[in-house]
């Protein structure tokens, strides 16, 4: 089964500083896709990225950018110039490549506090 | 949020009570699901719907009874709750049957549930 590994609970930035976040997946499949999700206090969750796993180039949105090592099975979350709007919880998920609609497997997600 | 609704936001019930959850999505989408998100657990997939049928059910009591009518509705039907079901439940949907990169799914507010 797969399993998605987020190790920091809490996060916290500086505005205006970078800060990465880490993701680490565990699959037997060669075609998957990965995602950043945020969820913004008492606010939906609203995807933030996502990688499909037989691209090398690594995604990037504007500010939100990873770092996609497939060898590795890490799929970090890097935060540039960070913002107060920036604060919010933030979910690594998978997903298999699929016919069906189905499991996407979820980390336990990040808190991150940005500082003024 | 024009996107995914859900109605109620917020549901206290007793443990002899029956709600129901509702979930609609404006977007046009083929696939919705329901996860339960519970305080220090990752986010739980519950059940998926492929155009109306259900493809995934990940092992959910039999007191939770989905019901999906056509590919914009998905209802999750509650009866003799326990209190440890208290959590936010999400709605999502999502393009089309699951192996395309496009196929982010999309999420709803969520509705808070607290079982008394």
């Amino acid at each position: 089964a797969q399993t998605v590994t987020q190790s920091q609970p809490e996060m916290s930035v500086q505005e205006a500083e970078t800060v990465t976040l880490s993701c680490t997946y565990d699959t037997s499949e060669s075609d998957y896709y990965l995602f950043w999700y945020k969820q913004p206090p008492s606010r939906q969750m609203i995807l933030v990225i996502r990688q499909e796993a037989y691209k090398q180039q690594n995604a990037t949105e504007n500010r939100f950018s990873v770092n996609f090592q497939k060898a590795a099975k890490s799929f970090s979350l890097k935060i540039s110039d960070s913002q107060l709007g920036d604060a919010a919880m933030y979910f690594c998920a998978y997903k298999d490549n699929s016919i069906y609609a189905g499991k996407s497997t979820f980390g336990d997600g990040t808190t991150l506090t940005v500082k003024p | 949020e024009t996107g995914v609704t859900q109605t109620p936001r917020h549901l206290v019930m007793g443990m002899t009570n029956k709600k129901s959850l509702k979930c609609e999505q404006h977007l046009g989408h083929n696939a919705m699901y329901w996860y339960k998100q519970s305080a220090k657990k990752p986010l739980e997939l519950m059940f998926v719907y492929n155009f109306k049928e259900q493809t995934e059910n990940n092992s959910v009591p039999s007191r939770f009874s989905p019901e999906c009518p056509n590919s914009s509705h998905l209802f999750l039907h509650l009866h003799t709750l326990q209190p440890e079901d208290s959590a936010l439940y999400l709605c999502a949907s999502s393009p089309t049957g699951g192996g395309l990169a496009t196929d982010t799914q999309y999420f709803g507010p969520g509705t808070r549930l607290t079982v008394l």
